[in-house]
């Protein structure tokens, strides 16, 4: 079946400890989003790749960095995280921009601790 | 600044019955609307779309209705399952491209 994959599902970093988290995807989408979500609220957008075009929003803290090296992968790296910055973190595809294209499909997710 | 907005953070409703969600929005260059269902530990699956040009969606158990006017939109699920316990998330987009802005979620839970 066609689908997100994130890894791992459950990450414990330390305090200012760099932590990079995984995405895959095999629907061969071409637009990839980041999204932070705390508990109890709304999926909050951090960045999308579309194809190799990265857009970050405009109040993703600098602390936040994505990589995409091909079609199928991107990784979202925390260089410093912080006691705020525990939550779950949601990796979307969708096949394009625009237009019949809006449906964002999520992976399972990687839920961040920080000690 | 919410610009969509789900006022009932929780639903219970009896297995047979209609579970009526209601979601608010306030900007107007939205066009686009979907419905996201989420269960604990997993992300949120896409459940159905609507656009703008459209008042009415339906997809088996499944109907968004689209009310402009009132910048409203709700989802129907007939008849409700236990199985359709979840949190259930509107969102919203424009025609600037693909960004989702979520509501806040509200929380359905389907008593047999």
């Amino acid at each position: 079946d066609a689908m997100v994959i994130q890894n791992p599902r459950y990450q414990v970093t330390q305090f200012g400890k760099p932590v990079t988290l995984s995405c895959s995807q095999t629907l061969n989408h071409n637009v990839m989003y980041w999204y932070q979500q705390k508990s109890s609220q709304a999926p909050k957008l951090l960045f999308h790749y579309y194809d190799k075009d990265f857009n970050n929003e405009a109040d993703t803290p600098d602390n936040f960095q994505s990589r995409r090296p091909n079609t199928s992968f991107c990784f979202l790296d925390i260089r410093s995280p912080g006691l705020g910055d525990a939550a779950m973190y949601l990796c979307a595809t969708s096949r394009e921009m625009g237009q019949g294209a809006r449906e964002q499909y999520f992976g399972p997710g990687t839920r961040l601790t920080v000690t | 600044d919410q610009q969509v907005k789900q006022n009932s953070p929780s639903l219970s409703v009896q297995e047979g019955r209609i579970s009526i969600l209601n979601c608010d929005y306030t900007n107007s260059m939205f066009d686009y609307f979907l419905w996201y269902k989420k269960y604990p530990a997993e992300g949120p699956t896409f459940l159905i779309s609507i656009s703008s040009i459209k008042d009415k969606n339906e997809d088996g158990r499944f109907t968004v209705f689209l009310n402009k006017s009132a910048k409203h939109l709700s989802l129907h699920i007939v008849p409700s399952q236990p199985g359709d316990s979840a949190v259930y998330f509107c969102a919203a987009s424009g025609a600037a491209g693909n960004k989702l802005t979520f509501g806040g979620g509200t929380r359905v839970l389907v008593k047999p």
